[in-house]
């Protein structure tokens, strides 16, 4: 199925940890996000890439960092991983170009907890 | 700096009424508008996408309408159903400066209750 798939979808891990979170799209999108939905359910960028390259950094700790291989994959590592880390993180992506330019397309989501 | 706000935060509503989820951005200046739902649990699922050019798109039971120069966007849902309770979420996309083009802003959404 075309589709943004994301894994693991449940990670449970304790503080300090070094984590890692993977992304693939099959879209054929220019243009891949990482987004984060806090306890309130209140969703922030994090990360753009467009083409493997970094266009949006929103001041996320850079213990956050993300890495594209190709435009294909986004993926999303996470060191010393701290409490407030604890969210579901969302992995999307949008085409650069046709009628549909910009429309976000959501992974599933991968839920963090940190003990 | 764009904001959005999503009224009202919660919404709970008899299956078979039509009913208007509303969204408000402060930035005019937007490139598209993006209404999406979210079930518990779940990724966001893209219900509609009106580009700057537009006034209002259509799929199925909803329709959405964007007005730039007020700065709002409404989702209608007609004969709504159990099936439509989930929480509803806009985000607005800005005109291309640096990287905001690349940038979705969301509201923090409506929580649909539709009771059978």
């Amino acid at each position: 199925d075309t589709a943004v798939s994301q894994t693991p979808k449940y990670l449970v891990t304790q503080m300090g940890n070094d984590k890692s979170i993977k992304c693939e799209q099959n879209l054929g999108h220019d243009t891949m996000y990482w987004y984060k939905q806090d306890s309130k359910k209140f969703l922030k960028i994090m990360f753009s890439y467009n083409n493997k390259e970094l266009i949006i950094n929103e001041t996320v700790p850079n213990r956050f960092s993300p890495k594209s291989p190709d435009k294909a994959h986004l993926n999303l590592h996470i060191n010393s991983l701290e409490l407030g880390d604890s969210a579901v993180y969302f992995c999307a992506s949008s085409p650069g170009e046709g009628p549909n330019t910009g429309e976000l397309f959501f992974g599933e989501g991968s839920r963090l907890t940190v003990l | 700096k764009q904001e959005v706000t999503q009224i009202p935060a919660a919404l709970s509503v008899p299956e078979g009424e039509n009913l208007v989820l509303n969204c408000s951005f402060t930035d005019s200046a937007i490139y598209n508008l993006q209404w999406f739902r979210q079930d518990p649990g779940k990724g966001l699922t893209s219900l509609l996408l009106i580009q700057s050019s537009q006034r209002e798109q259509t799929s199925g039971r909803l329709n959405a309408s964007l007005d730039k120069s007020s700065g709002r966007s409404t989702l209608y849902i007609a004969a709504s159903q159990p099936g439509d309770s989930a929480t509803y979420l806009c985000a607005v996309r800005l005109i291309y400066s640096g990287g905001s083009n690349y940038k979705l802003t969301f509201g923090k959404g409506t929580l649909l209750t539709v009771n059978p």
